[in-house]
């Protein structure tokens, strides 16, 4: 199986700030690499596909970059309801893989 | 509006199986794959399996060692997700959702709201 390594593990962020989380896989998905958002006791929402394609309706203050095995989330100026779990997820091979999760906490 | 509808909340004993429904509305079932995935309480998310509603194939994480079974039934546009003997590593709250076709990395792109598995004797 394709390994997905979310970094860090969590985060302290105030409003305003600019987030960066990280994404490596242990081998090369090309752009097969979408993100989502997850607040808890709800079911992920889809935030960027193919690694940097914003899904309808999400803010534009999100954003995806990358290819071949290091990928990056930025959360530009966050914001309250930005507060959350973010998780990759690679689709390059038959069967899928998410990272670990990056839980962004505030400050 | 696309919408895929779980059960209730269940309690099983080790051993035992599950068979958690999926029903999806507001497009055509059989264009969209859909997958499985768990999430035990306070951990990340795990890919179980994906079901072709078209025609029926599945593919299945190898870590569900033939435990796993998912079927789908045309007519109500439903698709089963069924785990047989349980453990108590299988409570989790499990979800299905809808692998978007249209782009390079095929999204999720609508979830169910999750059904809780509890395995506990």
């Amino acid at each position: 199986d394709i390994q997905m390594t979310q970094s860090p593990s969590s985060l302290s962020a105030s409003v305003g700030d600019r987030v960066t989380i990280t994404c490596r896989a242990s081998q090369s998905i090309s752009s097969y690499l979408n993100w989502y958002q997850q607040k808890p006791g709800k079911a992920p929402n889809l935030l960027i596909y193919d690694a940097s394609r914003l899904q309808s309706g999400v803010p534009s203050r999100f954003s995806g970059s990358g290819s071949g095995t290091d990928f990056t989330l930025t959360i530009n100026s966050l914001q309250p309801e930005d507060f959350a779990t973010y998780y990759c997820q690679q689709s390059y091979s038959t069967t899928w893989t998410f990272g670990q999760g990056t839980k962004v906490e505030i400050k | 509006q696309v919408q895929l509808v779980q059960s209730g909340a269940e309690v099983k004993k080790p051993g035992a199986s599950v068979k958690v429904p999926c029903k999806a509305s507001g497009y055509t079932f059989g264009s969209y794959y859909i997958h499985w995935l768990r999430q035990a309480p306070g951990q990340g998310l795990e890919w179980m399996g994906i079901v072709n509603p078209g025609d029926g194939t599945t593919i299945y994480a190898q870590d569900f060692n033939n435990r796993l079974t998912i079927t789908r039934d045309r007519s109500t546009s439903t698709v089963y997700m069924e785990l047989s003997s349980l453990r108590s590593e299988d409570t989790a709250v499990y979800f299905c959702a809808r692998e978007a076709s249209t782009t390079v990395a095929r999204p999720l792109d609508y979830w169910g709201q999750g059904t809780l598995v509890t395995v506990s004797s």
